[in-house]
């Protein structure tokens, strides 16, 4: 089974903290995504990756930026947090025409 | 751009009776793929079901089947004997074919299903 492991469950930080959340997965995926899910606006896609250091902004990337320096890892990074960046953050990852693989989601608390 | 609508914020049904989930989405593209995705309280969202546009024959899963209205461009899931472990949010998504934009997924803004024993 495909394994996708996000570093944190449960992450609390400060306004203007640089916060980074971890991904990986086992299964040699080349896409990799970050969702962001809040209540009623269901999952918006930030950033995805299609191959190592390589990435493409997806709806709402601002205020946020990636990295994938190895095909297993991509990374989400909140330059300087605030408080409307608090969500539950999912990281997902898939073969081109498969079925998306999730994470157990990191919830973000920004205070 | 593809859009995807579920135009039922929550939904309930009785333990062991069955239940349709909505959704419609819009694009110009004509091969793509359709999924329902679950995520229950636990969080962990998982894949329901999956259909390929250009199968005409409706996905089936055990208890979890789906219709397909290419044309009218309507995605329903239909989960029949509902059992108290369905609870959860739903998510309809659609994913292009294409090569390009690594397959990125569009999601609807999900239906919550209660289960009523």
């Amino acid at each position: 089974d495909v394994k996708v492991t996000q570093s944190s469950r449960y992450l609390v930080k400060r306004t203007g903290e640089k916060v980074f959340l971890e991904c990986v997965q086992d299964m040699d995926h080349e896409n990799m995504f970050w969702y962001r899910q809040d209540p009623g606006l269901g999952l918006r896609l930030i950033y995805f990756s299609y191959d190592v250091k390589m990435k493409e902004k997806g709806d709402i990337p601002e205020g946020y930026s990636v990295s994938r320096e190895k095909k297993e890892r991509f990374s989400l990074i909140l330059e300087s947090a605030s408080t409307n960046q608090t969500s539950m953050y999912l990281c997902a990852s898939s073969l081109l025409r498969s079925p998306l693989h999730f994470g157990n989601g990191t919830r973000l608390t920004v205070t | 751009a593809q859009t995807v609508t579920q135009s039922q914020p929550e939904m309930s049904v009785q333990e062991a009776e069955t239940v349709t989930l909505s959704c419609t989405y819009d694009t110009s593209e004509s091969d793509y793929y359709l999924f329902w995705y679950k995520q229950p309280p636990s969080r962990q969202m998982i894949l329901v079901i999956r259909q390929e546009a250009y199968k005409q024959q409706n996905a089936t899963e055990n208890r979890f089947s789906v219709n397909f209205q290419k044309a009218a461009k309507s995605f329903s899931l239909k989960i029949s004997d509902s059992q108290l472990g369905d609870a959860a949010m739903y998510f309809c998504a659609y994913r292009s074919s294409h090569n390009t934009n690594a397959g990125k997924s569009t999601f609807g803004d999900g239906t919550t299903l209660t289960v009523k024993p």
